[in-house]
């Protein structure tokens, strides 16, 4: 079935590096791709998208990467602040046109001060 | 500008029970989404609502129902609760452009006892 899934459950780092975190989605007919993070007790909130026609978006302190060969999507986030820490997640719109999007189980990310 | 409101915030029901739990979108937008997050888990998609009618729907079973209203706010019933059924309830709204980053609420967390 459709599923998105992230390489690794945690990711530990120390502030001030930057983190990487991994998905590898699973339909090829997947146009658009959307990176939230998770602070505990809140809902998911927006961190950066990116559609199929571009390898790589970048905001502020963020850039996703996308390589549609391997069906893989990376969140980088440039000197990880202690603020950073949460649960992320990618997520792809399948192949839907309608906006159900399909999540992963998400990464934890953890910054050490 | 109010994001996506979610009421209430936590809820204790029975096994076997119904309930209600509402959503109103961010101001602009026409489209909502409602899904399920378990414990350590993704969110499920559980049905999307447009233009008052239900546009796409997830692998739930019928005792997910929903409703939308004029004003775009939207309902969420789920009758006969199960134990399973004990989740966060995360609502997200957009304009209705499936390009757009969809806007999530802080949910209702669900104990079904």
């Amino acid at each position: 079935g459709e599923s998105v899934g992230l390489h690794l459950p945690t990711l530990s780092v120390q502030e001030g590096d930057n983190s990487i975190i991994n998905c590898a989605y699973s339909n090829s007919a997947s146009d658009y791709f959307i990176w939230y993070k998770q602070e505990s007790g809140k809902g998911p909130q927006f961190i950066i998208d990116i559609r199929s026609n571009m390898d790589k978006r970048q905001g502020q302190r963020v850039t996703v990467l996308l390589n549609k060969t391997v069906k893989h999507l990376s969140l980088q986030i440039a000197a990880t602040q202690p603020g950073d820490s949460a649960v992320y997640f990618c997520a792809e719109n399948g192949s839907s046109n309608t906006g159900k999007l399909i999540f992963g189980q998400g990464t934890t990310l953890q910054v050490k001060p | 500008d109010a994001g996506v409101t979610q009421s209430p915030t936590h809820l204790i029901k029975t096994r076997g029970q119904q309930v209600t739990l509402r959503c109103s979108p961010k101001s602009g937008h026409d489209t909502v989404s409602w899904y399920q997050q378990a414990l350590g888990q993704g969110p499920q998609f559980i049905f999307q609502y447009y233009e008052e009618e239900e546009r796409q729907r997830g692998n739930f079973p019928d005792r997910f129902s929903g409703h939308q209203f004029p004003n775009y706010s939207s309902e969420l019933n789920v009758n006969a609760l199960l134990l399973g059924d004990s989740a966060l309830y995360l609502c997200a709204s957009n304009a209705g452009t499936v390009y757009e980053g969809y806007t999530f609420g802080s949910g209702t967390r669900l104990t079904v006892v």
